[in-house]
């Protein structure tokens, strides 16, 4: 059973600083990654996908690398702005379903 | 295009009550699911279904029913409704949630927030 963690819970850091969050599963036999960001009260919006065949995928500010072999991914932000602050899960396939971690709760203060 | 649509975006509903949330896609996309989050919790996979006329459970479905006579529509009905339902409740959509070909990037409807008193 594919199980998903992300690592921190939380994160608080002042504007301007580069961020990394952590994904984790536990069965590398995934055909993609996504990263989604989910502001308070409102539904996912789709931030990056990256591909089994994919190491890296950016968009922007985000940069989400892949390594399948040890079960990662992480999320860089570079020079975060207090317009990133929300909660950032990761999901990866299981099945015909996707599995999401808890998400890391970001605070970006000004 | 509308992507995912999820409707009433708010509804209180009394102990015992029954309601269904509506949720539409225009993407085309063959799988569909539901998901709650409640307060502070991550999403928790009510429903889900591969096509027209196929359903299955996720991990919470007790006290809730799905139906999908058609690609676009996936309605979740709620029977008897209890406060332990009190919740936001999300309808996604992907193409095809495998391999698949191009890009298959979940889609999420905006949410309907439920509160059973």
């Amino acid at each position: 059973k594919q199980e998903v963690t992300q690592i921190p819970a939380a994160l608080s850091v002042p504007e301007g600083e580069n961020l990394v969050l952590n994904c984790s599963f536990t069965d590398s036999a995934i055909y993609n990654l996504q990263w989604f960001r989910q502001d308070p009260g409102k539904g996912l919006t789709s931030l990056l996908l990256i591909q089994s065949s994919q190491r890296e995928q950016t968009s922007g500010r985000l940069n989400a690398s892949l390594d399948k072999s040890s079960g990662r991914s992480t999320l860089y932000i570079a020079a975060s702005q207090p317009g990133d602050s929300a909660t950032y899960l990761c999901a990866v396939p299981g099945g015909q379903k996707l599995v999401f971690g808890t998400g890391t709760r970001l605070l970006v203060s000004p | 295009n509308a992507g995912v649509t999820q409707t009433p975006k708010f509804r209180i509903l009394k102990i015992g009550q029954s309601m269904t949330l509506q949720c539409t896609q225009d993407m085309n996309h063959n799988y569909m699911y539901w998901y709650r989050q409640d307060p502070g919790m991550g999403l928790k996979l009510i429903y889900y279904s591969v096509g027209a006329g196929i359903t299955d459970k996720g991990e919470v479905p007790n006290g809730y029913n799905v139906s999908r006579s058609t690609t676009e529509d996936f309605p979740l009905r709620l029977e008897l409704a209890a406060p332990s339902q009190t919740s936001v409740y999300f309808c996604a959509s992907i193409r095809q949630a495998g391999q698949g070909l191009g890009a298959n990037v979940l889609t999420f409807g905006a949410g309907s927030r439920l509160t059973v008193l």
